[in-house]
């Protein structure tokens, strides 16, 4: 059975450009949820969605925006780049509320 | 704001030894706690999850709550070399979705 599978696994960006970033679910999960990872921190949440409804969002700015497609599967977008926008993006799949929560490999993002 | 507290580390212990991890959270209405192990340059892989108050043993690893003093705790007995990596506590926040606040995470190295 496959698991949460993130794509690209690493992108290269230039300040002020556009990013998608995307993520499928464990098949069955309906709940996506995005982070983001600085060095040396812990994961920072910035969405969360279900059943394709924003059920939550983090203290990031507008810039920062995701939607859930009919398949479950989601699509993080980060606009007008910055370079403190360089983080790994982790995508996690839960299968409902408490459960726990089961992450992709990540998309290391460099912004240049 | 609601956080996560981590001994950032390193935490050092031979090979064999038993290694303590603690953290602290203070969000009281918090209803689970996971560890997620996250090797250097990966994404976090879940390790433990719990959800009321005493010790959940899975292996080698044992997850202890402590609800009323706000404490959760990872022991790793007979600690391998290939145990070390950073070790990240995670809160599931109150408010009706599935956040979860990150402590910074504590790095272990287990030497031979």
């Amino acid at each position: 059975d496959a698991g949460v599978t993130q794509s690209p696994t690493h992108l290269i960006k230039t300040r002020g450009q556009h990013v998608t970033l995307r993520c499928s679910p464990i098949s069955g999960h309906k709940s996506v949820s995005w982070y983001q990872q600085v060095l040396g921190q812990g994961p920072q949440f910035i969405f969360q969605y279900y059943e394709k409804e924003e059920r939550g969002r983090g203290n990031f700015p507008d810039r920062f925006s995701a939607r859930q497609f009919p398949n479950y599967s989601s699509e993080l977008n980060v606009n007008a780049l910055l370079l403190g926008d360089s983080a790994l993006y982790l995508c996690a799949s839960r299968g409902g509320q408490g459960d726990s929560a089961f992450f992709g490999q990540g998309t290391r993002l460099t912004v240049v | 704001q609601k956080e996560v507290e981590q001994n950032s580390g390193p935490l050092s212990v031979p090979e064999g030894a038993i290694a303590s991890l603690n953290c602290t959270y203070s969000d009281r209405g918090s209803q689970s706690f996971f560890w997620y192990r996250q090797y250097s340059g990966k994404s976090p892989e879940l390790i433990m999850s719990i959800y009321s108050n005493g010790d959940k043993e899975d292996g080698r690893f044992t997850a202890q709550l402590n609800k009323a003093s706000q404490y959760v705790s990872l022991l790793i007995r007979d600690s391998q070399p290939s145990d070390s990596a950073t070790y990240l506590c995670a809160a599931g926040a109150t408010g009706g979705y599935n956040k979860l606040i990150f402590g910074a995470g504590t790095r272990l190295a287990v030497h031979p």
